[in-house]
């Protein structure tokens, strides 16, 4: 499995772009990249999935450079309520228990 | 809306016990896992299952079993729960090709 590396928190504040930077240097050619967040006493939720390139949905942006190994999650104009922990996720074929494998996260805070 | 339902929110269990935790999903999917989550250690995977009957261990199966017997049900089971197995269960579940998993809301075990 790809191991993956993220900063363990990171301070923003309200209005601003936030990225998230996730390091994945053995990442093999049939993984997916996978991005979640989660509140505290929640499970965690589903944000954006990509293979290359870019992927935008109405809550993120994922950059995937062409050597694949590291992507970038991009929250546009965070709020308070983006306050949470974000897991990049690095694994095979969707639906496939080794794409669930979590790392430590990244603590984002947002702040007033 | 999609749904992954945990029993209990809370739970208080004297060590020794046997302990069901039960997830129900309403999405007719494929997959479910059960996870553990402790402060500094992230999300853990403790068992997986693909299919009716079928059952995969995870990277901490020590000290649990599982059931699956139905399609939408996966059962955790503590054959004598201990206090190190004190923490933050979460189910989830996925189909078979989809990209995204959904997420109990957890069930926070206390083994005293």
């Amino acid at each position: 499995l790809a191991k993956t590396t993220q900063p363990i928190s990171m301070d923003s504040y309200e209005g601003q772009e936030v990225n998230i930077t996730c390091s994945h240097n053995n990442i093999a050619t049939n993984d997916y990249i996978t991005w979640y967040q989660q509140f505290p006493s929640q499970g965690p939720r589903f944000i954006i999935q990509g293979y290359k390139t870019k992927v935008t949905n109405e809550v993120a942006s994922l950059f995937i450079p062409a050597d694949r190994k590291s992507s970038t999650l991009s929250l546009p104009r965070v709020s308070l309520s983006d306050t949470a922990v974000y897991y990049c996720l690095v694994g095979d074929a969707p639906g496939s228990a080794r794409q669930l494998t979590f790392g430590s996260g990244t603590q984002l805070t947002v702040l007033p | 809306d999609v749904k992954v339902t945990q029993s209990s929110r809370y739970l208080v269990k004297r060590t020794g016990e046997k302990v069901f935790l039960e997830c129900v999903q309403d999405m007719d999917h494929e997959n479910m896992f059960w996870y553990r989550q402790d402060p500094g250690l992230g999300l853990r995977l403790i068992y997986f299952s693909y299919d009716v009957k079928m059952k995969e261990k995870g990277d901490i199966p020590e000290g649990y079993s599982v059931s699956r017997e139905k399609k939408e049900r996966f059962s955790l089971i503590l054959e004598s729960a201990s206090t190190n197995q004190t923490s933050m269960y979460l189910c989830a579940s996925s189909g078979a090709q989809a990209i995204r998993a959904f997420f109990g809301q957890g069930t926070r075990l206390t083994v005293v």
